[in-house]
Protein backbone atom coordinates (compact mmCIF):
# COMPACT_ATOMS: atom_id res chain seq x y z
CA UNK A 1 0.00 0.00 0.00
CA UNK A 2 1.85 3.17 -0.93
CA UNK A 3 1.92 5.90 1.35
CA UNK A 4 2.85 9.42 1.18
CA UNK A 5 4.68 11.51 3.75
CA UNK A 6 5.27 15.92 3.23
CA UNK A 7 7.82 17.42 4.82
CA UNK A 8 9.11 21.37 4.99
CA UNK A 9 8.84 24.73 6.72
CA UNK A 10 6.14 24.91 8.30
CA UNK A 11 6.42 29.12 8.95
CA UNK A 12 7.73 31.38 5.29
CA UNK A 13 8.07 34.54 5.02
CA UNK A 14 6.17 36.84 2.28
CA UNK A 15 8.12 37.26 -1.06
CA UNK A 16 10.28 33.78 0.07
CA UNK A 17 10.09 30.86 -1.63
CA UNK A 18 8.02 28.07 -0.07
CA UNK A 19 9.35 24.21 -0.78
CA UNK A 20 7.99 21.33 0.43
CA UNK A 21 9.02 17.62 0.10
CA UNK A 22 6.80 14.47 -0.38
CA UNK A 23 8.68 11.22 0.43
CA UNK A 24 6.56 7.97 -1.32
CA UNK A 25 6.86 4.55 0.17
CA UNK A 26 5.69 1.15 -0.97
CA UNK A 27 5.08 1.73 -4.80
CA UNK A 28 6.52 2.17 -8.34
CA UNK A 29 6.88 5.85 -9.26
CA UNK A 30 6.25 5.31 -13.07
CA UNK A 31 2.65 5.21 -14.53
CA UNK A 32 1.50 7.99 -12.06
CA UNK A 33 1.08 11.87 -11.54
CA UNK A 34 2.60 12.90 -8.63
CA UNK A 35 0.69 15.47 -7.55
CA UNK A 36 -0.13 18.70 -4.83
CA UNK A 37 -3.22 20.01 -3.71
CA UNK A 38 -3.85 22.59 -1.01
CA UNK A 39 -6.47 23.69 1.02
CA UNK A 40 -6.83 27.60 2.45
CA UNK A 41 -7.94 27.54 6.10
CA UNK A 42 -11.86 27.32 6.13
CA UNK A 43 -11.65 26.38 1.74
CA UNK A 44 -12.10 24.17 -0.49
CA UNK A 45 -9.66 21.88 -2.17
CA UNK A 46 -7.07 23.78 -5.01
CA UNK A 47 -4.78 21.60 -7.55
CA UNK A 48 -1.67 22.91 -7.76
CA UNK A 49 -0.06 20.98 -10.22
CA UNK A 50 1.88 17.50 -10.90
CA UNK A 51 5.43 16.08 -11.83
CA UNK A 52 5.40 12.37 -13.17
CA UNK A 53 7.99 9.95 -13.38
CA UNK A 54 9.94 11.64 -16.50
CA UNK A 55 9.62 14.84 -14.91
CA UNK A 56 7.36 16.70 -17.27
CA UNK A 57 5.08 18.82 -15.16
CA UNK A 58 1.78 20.61 -15.57
CA UNK A 59 0.38 23.45 -13.61
CA UNK A 60 -2.80 25.21 -12.34
CA UNK A 61 -3.07 28.06 -14.85
CA UNK A 62 -3.52 30.39 -11.74
CA UNK A 63 -0.34 29.49 -9.89
CA UNK A 64 1.54 28.51 -13.15
CA UNK A 65 3.86 31.61 -13.03
CA UNK A 66 5.23 30.72 -9.57
CA UNK A 67 5.27 27.02 -9.23
CA UNK A 68 8.44 24.73 -10.08
CA UNK A 69 8.03 20.72 -9.37
CA UNK A 70 10.60 18.35 -9.79
CA UNK A 71 11.36 14.21 -9.14
CA UNK A 72 13.69 12.67 -7.46
CA UNK A 73 12.68 8.83 -8.07
CA UNK A 74 16.02 7.11 -6.40
CA UNK A 75 15.09 8.86 -3.48
CA UNK A 76 11.49 8.53 -3.50
CA UNK A 77 10.58 12.03 -3.23
CA UNK A 78 8.82 14.57 -5.46
CA UNK A 79 9.05 18.34 -4.02
CA UNK A 80 6.98 21.85 -4.86
CA UNK A 81 8.52 24.98 -5.19
CA UNK A 82 6.02 28.11 -5.00
CA UNK A 83 7.76 31.56 -4.78
CA UNK A 84 6.76 34.82 -4.28
CA UNK A 85 4.61 33.91 -1.99
CA UNK A 86 1.53 36.02 0.03
CA UNK A 87 -0.68 35.24 3.23
CA UNK A 88 -2.79 34.43 0.42
CA UNK A 89 -0.97 30.99 -0.04
CA UNK A 90 -1.33 30.30 3.77
CA UNK A 91 -3.10 26.84 3.59
CA UNK A 92 -2.42 22.72 4.26
CA UNK A 93 -0.45 21.28 1.17
CA UNK A 94 -1.09 17.74 0.32
CA UNK A 95 0.74 15.70 -1.60
CA UNK A 96 -1.08 12.51 -3.75
CA UNK A 97 -0.88 9.68 -6.43
CA UNK A 98 -3.10 9.88 -9.09
CA UNK A 99 -3.31 7.97 -12.06
CA UNK A 100 -3.88 9.69 -15.28
CA UNK A 101 -7.14 11.42 -15.40
CA UNK A 102 -7.99 9.04 -12.45
CA UNK A 103 -9.67 10.31 -8.85
CA UNK A 104 -7.10 10.80 -5.89
CA UNK A 105 -7.07 7.51 -4.09
CA UNK A 106 -3.97 8.52 -2.39
CA UNK A 107 -2.74 11.27 0.19
CA UNK A 108 -0.31 12.39 2.29
CA UNK A 109 -1.82 13.80 5.84
CA UNK A 110 -0.94 17.21 5.01
CA UNK A 111 1.34 19.86 6.34
CA UNK A 112 0.51 23.48 7.36
CA UNK A 113 1.92 25.79 6.39
CA UNK A 114 1.82 29.85 7.48
CA UNK A 115 2.75 32.94 5.44
CA UNK A 116 3.80 35.67 7.80
CA UNK A 117 6.55 37.65 8.59
CA UNK B 1 -13.59 24.38 -16.38
CA UNK B 2 -15.05 25.77 -12.90
CA UNK B 3 -17.63 23.13 -10.52
CA UNK B 4 -20.40 24.89 -8.42
CA UNK B 5 -21.27 23.24 -5.16
CA UNK B 6 -23.73 24.79 -2.57
CA UNK B 7 -21.98 25.77 0.62
CA UNK B 8 -23.80 23.75 3.18
CA UNK B 9 -26.93 21.36 3.18
CA UNK B 10 -28.54 20.15 6.46
CA UNK B 11 -29.93 16.76 7.04
CA UNK B 12 -31.65 14.84 9.82
CA UNK B 13 -30.22 11.53 10.74
CA UNK B 14 -31.88 8.51 8.73
CA UNK B 15 -33.04 10.70 5.91
CA UNK B 16 -31.12 11.53 2.52
CA UNK B 17 -28.28 14.14 1.86
CA UNK B 18 -28.09 15.13 -1.93
CA UNK B 19 -25.31 17.50 -2.43
CA UNK B 20 -24.83 18.58 -6.43
CA UNK B 21 -21.96 19.60 -8.26
CA UNK B 22 -22.85 21.48 -11.62
CA UNK B 23 -20.79 22.25 -14.39
CA UNK B 24 -20.87 22.75 -18.42
CA UNK B 25 -21.52 19.34 -19.51
CA UNK B 26 -20.31 17.48 -16.55
CA UNK B 27 -22.17 14.63 -17.75
CA UNK B 28 -19.61 14.28 -20.48
CA UNK B 29 -16.85 13.55 -17.62
CA UNK B 30 -15.89 11.23 -14.84
CA UNK B 31 -16.82 12.85 -11.63
CA UNK B 32 -15.31 11.30 -8.13
CA UNK B 33 -16.32 12.62 -4.86
CA UNK B 34 -14.32 13.14 -1.24
CA UNK B 35 -15.50 13.09 2.31
CA UNK B 36 -13.33 15.66 4.74
CA UNK B 37 -13.18 15.81 8.15
CA UNK B 38 -11.96 17.95 10.39
CA UNK B 39 -8.35 18.08 10.28
CA UNK B 40 -7.38 15.05 8.13
CA UNK B 41 -6.99 14.52 4.65
CA UNK B 42 -10.28 13.48 2.16
CA UNK B 43 -11.59 10.27 1.25
CA UNK B 44 -12.49 8.94 -1.68
CA UNK B 45 -16.08 7.78 -1.59
CA UNK B 46 -17.42 7.62 -4.96
CA UNK B 47 -15.41 7.66 -8.22
CA UNK B 48 -16.18 7.30 -11.92
CA UNK B 49 -19.60 9.30 -11.23
CA UNK B 50 -21.17 6.09 -9.25
CA UNK B 51 -18.69 3.33 -8.35
CA UNK B 52 -17.63 2.96 -4.90
CA UNK B 53 -13.93 2.13 -3.40
CA UNK B 54 -13.72 -1.14 -1.24
CA UNK B 55 -14.85 -0.47 2.03
CA UNK B 56 -17.16 2.27 1.44
CA UNK B 57 -20.80 1.74 3.18
CA UNK B 58 -23.99 1.36 0.19
CA UNK B 59 -25.40 4.35 1.47
CA UNK B 60 -23.22 6.41 -0.52
CA UNK B 61 -24.44 6.53 -4.30
CA UNK B 62 -23.58 8.89 -7.21
CA UNK B 63 -25.05 10.15 -10.40
CA UNK B 64 -23.84 12.46 -13.21
CA UNK B 65 -26.16 13.83 -16.62
CA UNK B 66 -25.89 17.00 -17.96
CA UNK B 67 -25.04 19.88 -16.06
CA UNK B 68 -25.23 18.53 -12.62
CA UNK B 69 -23.55 15.84 -10.56
CA UNK B 70 -24.83 14.41 -7.42
CA UNK B 71 -24.29 12.42 -4.31
CA UNK B 72 -26.64 10.86 -2.46
CA UNK B 73 -25.93 9.97 0.85
CA UNK B 74 -29.01 7.38 2.14
CA UNK B 75 -29.90 6.42 5.99
CA UNK B 76 -27.39 9.04 7.17
CA UNK B 77 -25.61 9.09 9.90
CA UNK B 78 -23.95 11.30 12.73
CA UNK B 79 -20.76 10.17 11.52
CA UNK B 80 -21.50 11.47 7.72
CA UNK B 81 -21.16 14.82 9.39
CA UNK B 82 -18.20 16.76 6.75
CA UNK B 83 -17.18 18.57 4.22
CA UNK B 84 -17.65 16.57 0.84
CA UNK B 85 -15.96 18.11 -2.45
CA UNK B 86 -16.77 16.75 -6.26
CA UNK B 87 -13.60 16.62 -8.51
CA UNK B 88 -13.02 16.39 -12.17
CA UNK B 89 -10.16 15.75 -14.84
CA UNK B 90 -10.17 18.49 -18.02
CA UNK B 91 -9.43 15.91 -20.90
CA UNK B 92 -8.37 18.86 -23.02
CA UNK B 93 -6.03 20.67 -20.39
CA UNK B 94 -4.70 17.77 -18.40
CA UNK B 95 -5.99 19.76 -15.38
CA UNK B 96 -7.53 18.42 -12.57
CA UNK B 97 -10.71 20.68 -11.04
CA UNK B 98 -12.18 20.75 -7.82
CA UNK B 99 -15.47 22.10 -6.83
CA UNK B 100 -15.66 24.30 -3.69
CA UNK B 101 -17.35 21.85 -0.91
CA UNK B 102 -19.89 21.46 0.70
CA UNK B 103 -20.55 21.14 4.63
CA UNK B 104 -22.70 18.25 5.44
CA UNK B 105 -24.52 18.85 9.08
CA UNK B 106 -26.71 16.17 10.86
CA UNK B 107 -29.20 17.74 13.10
Amino acid sequence: QVQLQESGPGLVKPSETLSLTCTVSGDSFSGYYWTWIRQPPGKGLEWIGYVDYSGSTNFSPSLKSRVTMSMDASRRQFSLNLKSVTTADTAVYFCARVGVGKAVRHWGQGILVIVSS
Amino acid sequence: YVLTQPPSVSVAPGQTASITCGGNNIGSKAVHWYQQKPGQAPVLVVYDDSDRPSGIPERFSGSNSGNTATLTISRVEVGDEADYHCQVWDRNSDHYVFGSGTKVTVL
